[in-house]
């Protein structure tokens, strides 16, 4: 069975620091992995996918997310968070035809000045 | 212009009601999802449509019945609401012919069952 994993329901992190938070893939053959972010009331927002190619894929507001074949890893990092960053995070698999996504349970992420 | 437009944003109705709630998207997408957020914010697939063809029906009651009269649009009503039926609805749309795999979400439609 498909699924995508995210182990922490929280991450705290001061504002400047480095962020990361982590999700993992069962999803067979070649995945396509997904970050989106949830805003308080409002709907998901694609962040930035790996397709195929370099294993370091950059999206909007500075994220930056690593595909990591061996560990089935997929973690969201930025270098230096902001408070505007705070926000629900969700990682998402597909398979090639996108008939269907699988989400994971979702990161908190609380950057604190 | 909103790309993927949800009515209504909110909705409180009693037990035993049925509902519906619309979806429509200005993106020329041809696959379109519903899912469910509960209150712990895990998301659920409950449909997919691909070109006004259902593909995806994820072990949903059949009091949801969803319906795509086109490409554009996509409409889940309920019957019979139940409690638990209490969550947020998202619909969302992407491209399987463009193969980007993004996915496009309303703001969402909160249905509250009392």
């Amino acid at each position: 069975a498909q699924s995508v994993a995210q182990p922490e329901d929280q991450v705290n992190v001061a504002e400047g620091n480095p962020l990361t938070v982590k999700c993992t893939y069962s999803v067979s053959g070649n995945p396509y992995l997904f970050w989106y972010v949830q805003y308080p009331n409002r709907g998901l927002q694609f962040l930035l996918k790996y397709i195929t190619g370099d294993n370091l894929v950059k999206g909007s507001y500075g994220f930056e997310a690593e595909f990591n074949k061996s560990q089935t890893s997929f973690h969201l990092k930025k270098p230096s968070a902001l408070v505007s960053d705070s926000a629900l995070y969700f990682c998402a698999g597909s398979l090639y035809n996108f008939n269907k996504f699988y989400f994971g349970s979702g990161t908190k992420l609380n950057v604190k000045p | 212009d909103t790309a993927v437009s949800q009515t209504p944003k909110y909705l409180v109705t009693q037990m035993g009601n049925d509902k519906s709630i619309k979806c429509e998207q200005n993106l020329g997408h041809d696959t379109m999802y519903w899912y469910k957020q509960d209150s712990k914010k895990f998301l659920k697939i409950m449909f997919s449509y691909n070109n006004k063809e259902l593909i995806i029906n994820e072990t949903v009651p059949n009091r949801f019945s969803p319906k795509s009269p086109d490409k554009a649009h996509l409409n889940l009503h309920i019957n019979s609401l139940e409690l638990g039926d209490s969550a947020v609805y998202f619909c969302a749309s992407t491209s399987q012919g463009a193969k980007t795999g993004e996915l496009f979400f309303g703001e969402g439609s909160r249905l509250t069952v009392l």
